[in-house]
């Protein structure tokens, strides 16, 4: 149980155009979702918190009109890059919580998307 | 200031021996938890263990808590080569247990 999923596992694109990441709750119900980037080697870094039908809220330093997310079910938060560089090719993954089972303070990762921006 | 700070930041042994890793953390904390990454994955939980908690075991692994020096221990016993992966802690920055902030991770390298 608590399966997260994200779509696509990787994509490469080129530069200026937008990428749209996908993270479901395959068989829970999520009213918070997270997503994170993380740099090869390097610890993940949380973007912003998705809460199911309201506006996200963002960490200090990350671009809401860049990383566009949207929460619009209680399973599937999507994360889109607009106007992608070079220097957002990164590792992006989601979280969710199940706050029914299991401890409400763990969180559920899906496995990641690879970006990659040429 | 940054929570949740491991070391080692890498480590490799020989299947059998036991792997030590160490996180330490800036503020006060509701529980603290342990993630492993596979390379090039997502994070699979391993274990809470809140502060009112001093050790806690599952399986292979065990944690500590010490909440006055504000550290916690990761101990995996009788490593094997698919043990091998990055190990990282959290601690929330609120009493909701979101926002996580993750620790830089440890590397384990479980040689065969």
């Amino acid at each position: 149980g608590a399966v997260v999923s994200q779509h696509p596992s990787w994509v490469i694109c080129k530069s200026g155009t937008s990428v749209k990441i996908e993270c479901r709750s395959l068989d829970f119900q999520a009213t918070t979702m997270f997503w994170y980037r993380q740099f090869p080697k390097q610890s993940l870094m949380l973007m912003a918190t998705s809460n199911e039908g309201s506006k996200a809220t963002y960490e200090q330093g990350v671009e809401k009109d860049k990383f566009l997310i949207n929460h619009a079910s209680l399973t599937l938060s999507t994360l889109t890059v607009t106007s992608a560089h070079p220097e957002d090719s990164s590792f992006y993954i989601c979280s969710a919580r199940d706050i029914l089972r299991g401890a409400p303070e763990t969180q559920y990762f899906g496995p990641g998307t690879r970006l990659l921006v040429l | 200031s940054q929570q949740g700070e491991e070391d080692p930041q890498a480590l490799s042994i020989q299947e059998g021996e036991n792997a030590t890793m160490n996180c330490s953390y800036k503020t006060s904390i509701n529980n603290l938890q342990w993630y492993r990454q596979n390379s090039g994955r997502g994070l699979v939980h391993l274990i809470l263990i809140r502060s009112n908690e001093r050790e806690k075991h599952s399986g292979r692994l065990r944690v500590t808590l010490d909440t006055s020096k504000k550290s916690s221990s990761l101990l995996i016993t009788a490593s094997r080569a698919a043990d091998t992966a990055s190990y990282f802690c959290a601690t929330a920055r609120d009493n909701y247990g979101q926002n996580f902030v993750f620790g830089p991770g440890t590397r384990l390298s479980v040689l065969p």
